[in-house]
C-alpha cells in the first residue's frame, strides 16, 4: 500500500511565523502535490512537482513555496504565515502524471 | 475551460437505500482520466477509481457502480444499499496530460446515511 505520511495533523501559528509543512512518501513516486482544502471550495493546487529539484505553481501559489530535495520528501513553506492560510493543507503523490493521486492525512493548520 | 461539477452539495439517506452522486466534467482535451475519491470523517482522501476517456464501460465493485456517458459529460456514482459507514464526502476529479497538467477536483459531495 502506497503511504503518505504528513509531519503533523494539527499546527498552531502565529501571524508571521514561517511554517514548514513536511510529507513523505514511499513508494518511490515521481509526482507529489499540495493542496489546501476549505470548506465549499474544494481542493486547490498550490504546488506540484514532477521531479526531484523541480517544481511548478498550482491554482493559488501565492504565500507558499516548496522544496523537493529528494524523490520522497516535498515539503511546503509558508514564509511569513497570515491568518488567511488558516486551512487543511494535504500532500498526494502519484505514480504517472494524470494518474490517481494518494493522500496523506492532512494537517489542519491555524494560524493566530 | 476545465472544470468538475457536483451539484450535490449534501444528500442524507435511510440505510439500505441507494444513492446516486452527480458529476459532470467539462474539458476540450480528447484524452482525459476521471476519478472518484472518498473522504471520511478522519479526513484523509481515499482513491476510488479511475476511468480513462475511451473507456465507457460501467463498472462495479461490490455496492459501488460508476457510469460514464461522454455523450452527457457525466461520471456518476451510485452506492447499493447504503451502509452508515459510506457516511463520508465523495469527490469526483478530472485530469488532463495534454500541454499544461490539470489536476480539478469538484467542490464535493456530503453524503450522510441515516441508521
Amino acid at each position: 500500500d502506497v503511504k503518505v505520511t504528513q509531519s503533523s495533523r494539527y499546527l498552531v501559528k502565529r501571524t508571521g511565523e514561517k511554517v514548514f509543512l513536511e510529507c513523505v512518501q514511499d513508494m518511490d513516486h515521481e509526482n507529489m502535490f499540495w493542496y489546501r482544502q476549505d470548506p465549499g471550495l474544494g481542493l486547490r493546487l498550490i504546488y506540484f512537482s514532477y521531479d526531484v529539484k523541480m517544481k511548478e505553481k498550482g491554482d493559488i501559489p501565492e504565500g507558499y513555496s516548496v522544496s523537493r530535495e529528494k524523490k520522497e520528501r516535498f515539503s511546503l513553506i509558508l514564509e511569513s504565515a497570515s491568518t488567511n492560510q488558516t486551512s487543511m493543507y494535504l500532500c498526494a503523490s502519484s505514480l504517472y502524471r494524470g494518474y490517481e493521486q494518494f493522500f496523506g492525512p492532512g494537517t489542519r493548520l491555524t494560524v493566530l | 475551460a476545465q472544470k468538475v461539477t457536483q451539484a450535490q452539495t449534501e444528500i442524507s439517506v435511510v440505510e439500505k437505500e441507494d444513492v446516486t452522486l452527480d458529476c459532470v466534467y467539462e474539458t476540450r482535451d480528447t484524452t482525459y482520466y476521471l476519478f472518484w475519491y472518498k473522504q471520511p470523517p478522519s479526513g484523509e482522501l481515499v482513491f476510488l477509481i479511475r476511468r480513462n476517456s475511451f473507456d465507457e464501460q460501467n463498472e462495479i465493485s461490490g455496492r459501488y457502480s460508476w457510469n460514464f456517458q461522454k455523450s452527457t459529460s457525466s461520471f456518476n456514482f451510485t452506492i447499493t444499499a447504503s451502509q452508515v459507514v459510506d457516511s463520508a464526502v465523495y469527490f469526483c476529479a478530472l485530469s488532463t496530460t495534454s500541454g499544461t497538467y490539470k489536476y480539478i477536483f469538484g467542490t464535493g459531495t456530503r453524503l450522510k446515511v441515516l441508521a
